[in-house]
């Protein structure tokens, strides 16, 4: 059911802006792009989600290409607490599965 | 703070033992989602419940089971305890399942000696 690949680990300076990709070439063309990230072992965290056009919120911006197989999250000025695990999830098509892979391991750098 | 409530934080239990697991949504969620987080994994996806029917099954053994009561929350039992079902299980919800943010719980810690 993996439906998503992002690399491991990543690791960003504090301050800096920490973009994370995700590769969903499967994605149908009315699916979502959903990030989440996970600090410790909390329960996971929702920060943006996307369809088409980027998207920006408080948190973080989320940057779709324009065949939809890939995105970015964007962290803008990442800082120690933004470390985390961070999940990029699409739904598995025709079913109410959302599937989260192993993630991304960001950690950020004083 | 989600607004997703699960009880209890932290179980232990033996092998061979059942415990219960229990859920309640956000107000107004009538969707509710459980997964499974084992040490250093990522989240399994269990099972879906929409307002009290199940919607979608993953890899759920079926040593475990899980219903939503009409008030919406949410119970998943675990029978015949093995000592790799030790694990973090998460409860979301959502408003209707179907393109929505989830809203996790803190989750139970299951450890089975």
């Amino acid at each position: 059911d993996a439906k998503t690949t992002q690399p491991p680990s990543m690791d960003c300076a504090e301050g800096r802006a920490a973009n994370l990709p995700c590769n969903h070439s499967t994605i149908s063309g009315n699916e979502y792009v959903y990030w989440y990230r996970q600090i410790h072992s909390q329960g996971p965290q929702y920060i943006i989600h996307g369809l088409k056009n980027n998207e920006t919120n408080e948190m973080a911006s989320l940057i779709i290409t324009e065949d939809r197989k890939s995105s970015t999250l964007i962290l803008p000025h990442a800082t120690l607490r933004d470390t985390a695990v961070y999940y990029c999830i699409v739904r598995v098509s025709g079913t109410y599965k959302y599937i989260f892979g192993t993630g991304t391991r960001l950690k950020v750098l004083a | 703070d989600s607004g997703v409530t699960q009880t209890p934080k932290h179980l232990i239990t033996a092998t061979g033992q059942r415990v219960t697991l229990r859920c309640s949504p956000r107000s107004g969620d009538l969707s509710v989602y459980w997964y499974q987080q084992s040490l250093d994994q990522g989240l399994q996806f269990l099972i879906q419940y929409y307002n009290g029917e199940e919607r979608a099954k993953g890899n759920i053994l079926e040593r475990f089971s899980a219903q939503q009561f009409p008030d919406l929350h949410s119970e998943l039992n675990l029978s015949s305890l093995e000592l790799g079902d030790s694990a973090l299980y998460f409860c979301a919800s959502s408003v209707s399942g179907v393109g929505e943010k989830l809203f996790f719980g803190s989750g139970t810690q299951l450890s089975v000696l």
